[in-house]
């Protein structure tokens, strides 16, 4: 699976935007951008994925530059529920398993 | 609620001993998924089965076995336990083996092994 490379750890304000960066830059071109993330001990929570074109759901949103070698998770508005780790993967079109690497801890302060 | 159920929440047994992990994946979901998460380890790929048949392995030892069931619930066992086999395992499903089709996961079960 392409490597993905994530900051150990970033801090955000209650209520402003948490932008989440993700660099992948040995991404193939039907490989798959995923992001997940994991509330304590619970098991991890689908957030939103993507192949190139930008996307949004309820959750988050989804910013892949155009040569597709990073990405960005956007946050709108920060809550103190959205403090977890959160992991950048990228999927291979021809294997079907998530490959997790150690992801960015999120602490979101009041 | 991701729709995907794990049971027990939690186990504990002795070394030596044997325990069978169940999961119920979503509703129309045809692949399940394992996986183990102990601290020093990170989230770590086990097994893959898609409609009953074998389809991926990652680095499951050969104490640990799974298989999934014509209702399409999945059992992971685990023999010969180790104090190392202590860990969170997780069951995920998703709809197809397709690469843009989600992983959904379960709340996991915390195995003890003391």
């Amino acid at each position: 699976d392409a490597k993905t490379t994530q900051p150990t750890s970033m801090d955000c304000a209650e209520g402003r935007a948490a932008n989440l960066p993700c660099n992948h830059s040995t991404i193939s071109g039907n490989e798959y951008v995923y992001w997940y993330r994991q509330i304590h001990s619970q098991g991890p929570q689908y957030i939103i994925h993507g192949l190139k074109n930008n996307e949004t759901n309820e959750m988050a949103s989804l910013i892949i530059t155009e040569d597709r070698k990073s990405s960005t998770l956007i946050l709108p508005h920060a809550t103190l529920r959205d403090t977890a780790v959160y992991y950048c993967i990228v999927r291979q079109a021809a294997g079907n398993k998530l490959t997790f690497g150690g992801g960015t801890r999120v602490l979101v302060k009041p | 609620d991701s729709g995907v159920t794990q049971t027990p929440k939690h186990l504990i047994t002795a070394t030596g001993q044997r325990v069978t992990l169940r999961c119920s994946p979503r509703s129309g979901d045809l692949s399940v998924y394992w996986y183990q998460q102990s601290l020093d380890q990170g989230l770590q790929f086990l097994i893959q089965y898609y409609n009953g048949e074998e389809r991926a392995k990652g680095n499951i030892l050969e104490r640990f076995s799974a298989q999934q069931f014509p209702d399409l619930h999945s059992e992971l066992n685990l023999s010969s336990l180790e104090l190392g086999d202590s860990a969170l395992y997780f069951c995920a499903s998703s709809v197809g083996g397709q690469v843009n089709s989600p992983l959904h996961f379960g709340n996991g079960t915390r195995l003890t092994v003391t």
